[in-house]
């Protein structure tokens, strides 16, 4: 079975661009959970998205945003791209939206996303 | 009160050592911890995970010993091999919540010494 897959695997833009991320997950996962990992420290959530509605929202600007579409895939988007946004930007799925011992969270390899 | 506070950055171990990597939190109402292993380039993956209503779970050279009164859990890697050597996160995710968040530690990145 093919895991968490995103596209692409590496970025790089200029400030004041916009990117799309995309994610695939595990299939038969309705769940999908963006997360954002800034070199050195842990991951952060920014949103989860649980059979296409938004299921939660982490302390990020309202310059991200996401949807997931009807095969539950996913798409992240970022406007006004800053340095700071310079991350790897990793894409979780599960099979339910909450996280448990009967519903683990698989992380796709993510995306590195570098802002000049 | 959302934070997982995650002990030693970095954990230098010889090969068959144990390795012990702590972490704290605060909110009473986190009701999942998992630990998660992460090599360079690569997402991270779970290792194990545990619930709060026991207090030691053990998955071959892997241990979760989980101390509530303490909200402290750590994580045990036994007979530590240098295939060991990547960084490990725990997490912990809100009872209450109907989100999928997880609030993740800071990383302690391993190294085991052949």
């Amino acid at each position: 079975d093919a895991g968490v897959t995103q596209s692409p695997t590496h970025l790089i833009k200029t400030r004041g661009q916009h990117v799309t991320l995309r994610c695939s997950p595990i299939s038969g996962h309705k769940s999908v959970s963006w997360y954002q990992q800034v070199l050195g420290q842990g991951p952060q959530f920014i949103f989860q998205y649980y059979e296409k509605e938004e299921r939660g929202r982490g302390n990020f600007p309202d310059r991200f945003s996401a949807r997931q579409f009807p095969n539950y895939s996913s798409e992240l988007n970022v406007n006004a791209l800053l340095l700071g946004d310079s991350a790897l930007y990793l894409c979780a799925s599960s099979v339910q939206g909450r996280p448990g011992p009967y519903n683990e969270q698989f992380f796709g390899p993510g995306t590195r996303l570098t802002v000049l | 009160q959302q934070q997982v506070k995650q002990s030693p950055q970095s954990l230098i171990v010889q090969k068959g050592g144990i390795s012990i990597i702590n972490c704290a939190y605060e909110n009473t109402a986190f009701d999942y911890f998992p630990w998660y292993q992460q090599f360079p380039g690569k997402g991270p993956a779970l290792l194990i995970a545990i619930r709060p209503d026991v207090s030691e779970k053990k998955e071959g050279r892997f241990t979760i010993s989980f101390n509530k009164s303490a909200k402290q859990f750590s994580l045990h890697i036994m007979d530590s091999q240098p295939g060991d050597s990547a960084t490990y996160f725990c997490a912990a995710s809100h009872g209450s919540s109907n989100t999928g968040k997880l609030i993740f530690g800071q990383g302690t990145t391993l190294q085991v010494k052949p």
